[in-house]
Parts: structure tokens; C-alpha cells; sequence
């Protein structure tokens, strides 16, 4: 157990649904983010949220909109997603001005169908 | 080009054996280096770090960096099969401080 924790665990969606993923962290850190992970891929950063405030979008489209209201939850918010949008989401924290030790949630596995 | 370059495997090896895992990476204003560990179905989890040439060790496990060649390697002594799992390795930009930038990762296999 990381402290990091994300749910669902696993979701499958229709390209028409929208949903939303969870993530919770009790560690006190103040920077959290969102990864894609996709087979034989490096982790893709997404997005960063320093103190709830946005700091970097890493040119994700607007199917996916991230929620931070307050430094221990982040949301990842879903609509219209396309097959290749199918990944492991992986949340992750970690203290403010250094990325060096994060700490990373379970993953929730999403397929689009 | 890759700002990190890792090997993907899978690389297989006999319990006992020593592992040698490696990444080569591209821009020398990075300056901390990790290795994430992540088993099938978890999430990565921090197995070590450092910020300067050298080697690190913690317990069965060493960490070295060389930066004059760019290359940080990860290896494992005693390779046990718990041990088996996809090593990650990352680099931190020391200004920002934020941004992971993450090796494809190497799947590893311990046989019994």
C-alpha cells in the first residue's frame, strides 16, 4: 500500500459514456498527476497539479479533463473516449518542488469499447 | 530520439544469477535518476535514486549513474524470483523539479 489510491481498478466504457476516475492520496504531498501507460510504451505524463493549481498539460486532448479540489484528490474526467484511449491511468504524489520520490496509485484499467 | 532509452526484454535469468539493467539517456541537464519497480497489475514503486555519478547501494540492489557516457544502470545481486517484475527507469529535470520522464521499461523474469 503506497498511500495512493485509485478507483475503480477497472472500468470498460462505451466511446459514448462518460465517467470519471478517482484518486486519493493520504500522504500530505502536495503535487499530484495523472499517467497514461500503454503496452510497450513509456509511461506518458498527462497532467500536474502543484497545490490544485494546473501546471502542466502534456498537449492531452479534451476527451480527457482532470479535477484537483484539493491537494489529496484528483479526478480524471472522461467523455467520448476512442478505442486507443484504452490504457493503464496510474495517479500519482509527491511532494511539492521535487518529482523525485513519486508515489504511484494501482492503476484503474481502462477499455473503451 | 528518446529522451530515455531502456531495453524492453524480456530478459530471463536463473535464481542467483546477477541482472544488469541499463538506460541510456539524451539531455544532460537531467540530473536525478530512479528506478521504479512494477509488478503485473500494481502500480511503479520507487526502488532508488540518485542525483550524482557514482553508485548507490540498498541492500541487494545498486544503482549506478556515469554521466560522462549518459548511461544509468540498475543491478540486482542474488536474483530471486520475487525480484521478477518490469524495472523502470526515470530522470527529473532538477529545475522543475515535477516532470518524470520514464524508460519503456525491461520485464524481467527469475526461474526457480
Amino acid at each position: 500500500e503506497t498511500g495512493v489510491t485509485q478507483t475503480p481498478r477497472h472500468l470498460v466504457m462505451g466511446m459514448t459514456n462518460k465517467k470519471s476516475l478517482k484518486c486519493e492520496q493520504h500522504l500530505g504531498h502536495n503535487a499530484m498527476y495523472w499517467y497514461k501507460q500503454s503496452a510497450k510504451k513509456p509511461l506518458e505524463l498527462m497532467f500536474v497539479y502543484n497545490f490544485k493549481e494546473q501546471t502542466e498539460n502534456n498537449s492531452v486532448p479534451s476527451r480527457f479533463s482532470p479535477e484537483c479540489p484539493n491537494s489529496s484528490h484528483l479526478f480524471l474526467h472522461l467523455h467520448t473516449l476512442q478505442p486507443e484511449d484504452s490504457a493503464l491511468y496510474l495517479c500519482a504524489s509527491s511532494l511539492r518542488d521535487r518529482g523525485v520520490e513519486a508515489f504511484f496509485g494501482q492503476g484503474t484499467r481502462l477499455t473503451v469499447v | 530520439q528518446k529522451e530515455v532509452e531502456q531495453d524492453p526484454g524480456p530478459l530471463s535469468v536463473p535464481e542467483g544469477a546477477i541482472v544488469s539493467l541499463n538506460c541510456t539517456y539524451s539531455n544532460s541537464a537531467f540530473q536525478y535518476f530512479m528506478w521504479y519497480r512494477q509488478y503485473s497489475r500494481k502500480g511503479p514503486e520507487l526502488l532508488m535514486y540518485t542525483y550524482s555519478s557514482g553508485n548507490k547501494e540498498d541492500g541487494r540492489f545498486t544503482a549506478q549513474v556515469d554521466k560522462s557516457s549518459k548511461y544509468i544502470s540498475l543491478f540486482i545481486r542474488d536474483s530471486q524470483p520475487s525480484d521478477s517484475a518490469t524495472y523502470l527507469c526515470a530522470k527529473v529535470l532538477e529545475t522543475s523539479g515535477s516532470r518524470l520522464t520514464f524508460g519503456e521499461g525491461t520485464q524481467l523474469t527469475v526461474n526457480p
